[in-house]
């Protein structure tokens, strides 16, 4: 089956910029989206069709996809951003959703 | 607004089945699939399955094949997921979430988790 990987974790200081990579084969013929989970809660998307964001959602969140790496950026780092991100495609060939790994994101 | 609210947490024994409810408010509750994600504990999201409240159509992840079933009642807009011989290795945390439209494949929103313990 399709597989997602992900770095476990990411390590940014507050107003720098975080980049997280989703990477899989040929990731940039799908639609990827992004997921935020804060401790304790339940997922958030923050990103779907790899680049659009959901309202309600800053414009410092937002995403690219090509070739074997999906990447989402975030821009200007708050510590309310501290979490764990997850991606996610549609795997075709087995017709069901694949997540990946999951990053933790540390605001330092 | 549109909103997923699940079950409370549950406590079962090895071997027995769970049945998780999540209710749907703030949109018509038939219109859209509902699939059920679980997450064990420091672990990933893994998908089980999705349900067409309308159709009332499953599809379940093989992993789950023969454990696993997903229902609904129209009637109070409430999708079930009932997981049976549970082991250890089911307790999780177990979300459902919402397909927000008929061409999309992302889920959004999610309920707030179900926690299911399996403990003798």
């Amino acid at each position: 089956s399709y597989v997602l990987t992900q770095p476990p974790s990411v390590s940014v200081a507050p107003g720098q910029t975080a980049r997280i990579t989703c990477g899989g084969n040929n990731i940039g013929s799908k639609s990827v989206h992004w997921y935020q989970q804060k401790p304790g809660q339940a997922p958030v998307l923050v990103v779907y069709d790899d680049s659009d964001r959901p309202s309600g959602i800053p414009e410092r969140f937002s995403g690219s996809n090509s070739g074997n790496t999906a990447t989402l950026t975030i821009s200007r780092v708050e510590a309310g951003d501290e979490a764990d991100y997850y991606c996610q495609v549609w795997d075709s060939s087995s017709d069901h959703p694949v997540f990946g790994t999951g990053t933790k994101v540390t605001v330092l | 607004q549109v909103q997923l609210v699940q079950s409370g947490a549950e406590v079962k024994k090895p071997g027995a089945s769970v049945k998780v409810s999540c209710k749907a408010s703030g949109y018509t509750f038939t219109s859209y699939d509902i699939n059920w994600v679980r997450q064990a504990t420091g672990q990933g999201l893994e998908w089980m399955g999705w349900m067409n409240p309308n159709s009332g159509n499953t599809g379940y992840a093989q992993k789950f094949q023969g454990r696993v079933t997903m229902t609904r009642n129209t009637s109070i807009s409430t999708a079930y997921m009932e997981l049976s011989s549970l082991r250890s290795e089911d307790t999780a945390v177990y979300y459902c979430a919402r397909v927000p439209s008929i061409s999309s494949n992302w889920f959004d929103p999610w309920g707030q988790g179900t926690l299911v313990t399996v403990s003798s």
